[in-house]
């Protein structure tokens, strides 16, 4: 079965500052990857995905990630965060033709200024 | 254009009572999804819905929870006799192929 781990529960960055946030997976086959990040009240809006080639994949609003399979890893960074990237990040894991997603538990991002 | 819609925003209800919930998936999504997101815990896939296809209903907690997707588009989720541990954030999402795109949900709060 798949299933995805975020490690750290919340994180608090200065604004300006990188920010990284980590995701593991365990999946039998070749995943799908997903970032989602969820303001306060909003649905999830997807930040990037991986499916196959490039192991390092853009996103929206500036945020990175990259695919390091020996690592089991899907880590999410950017490299100067805004205090309008204060939200929920989830990480999820899919596969091509499979529509179930499982998703991390999330990690909280504070900004302070 | 519009994305996913879901409504109510928030509902309260009474421990026992029976609840609805709509989701009005983008036009032209074939695939719509229901699930459960609980306070501090990710999110718990509780149903599939795809085309004209016998649902996937592998996710759902109990015989209380059932859904209904009318002419592939509108579905509706309803939970009978609700509990306290139901309380929880209810997502929709709809895909034509692999992106999900999610709804705002609707917060549901059992008495």
């Amino acid at each position: 079965a798949q299933s995805v781990t975020q490690p750290d529960i919340h994180i608090t960055v200065s604004e300006g500052a990188s920010l990284e946030l980590r995701c593991n997976y365990s999946y039998g086959a070749t995943p799908y990857l997903f970032w989602y990040v969820q303001s306060p009240g909003q649905g999830l809006q997807l930040l990037l995905k991986y499916f196959s080639g490039d192991t390092l994949v853009q996103g929206i609003k500036g945020f990175e990630a990259e695919f390091k399979r020996s690592q089991s890893s899907f880590n999410l960074r950017k490299p100067s965060v805004h205090w309008s990237d204060a939200a929920e990040y989830f990480c999820a894991v899919g596969a091509r033709g499979d529509y179930k997603l499982s998703f991390g538990a999330g990690t909280t991002v504070t900004v302070r200024a | 254009g519009a994305g996913v819609s879901q409504s109510p925003s928030n509902k309260v209800t009474e421990k026992g009572k029976d609840v609805e919930l709509r989701c009005d998936p983008i036009s032209g999504h074939t695939a719509l999804y229901w699930y459960r997101q609980s306070l501090g815990q990710g999110l718990e896939f509780l149903i599939y819905f795809q085309g004209n296809s016998a649902p996937d209903k592998s996710g759902l907690p109990s015989d209380r929870f059932s859904a209904e997707r009318t002419g592939g588009s509108v579905s509706t989720l309803t939970i009978q006799r609700t509990q306290q541990e139901d309380s929880a954030v209810y997502l929709c999402a709809s895909s034509f192929k692999d992106e999900q795109f999610f709804g705002p949900g609707t917060r549901l709060t059992v008495l």
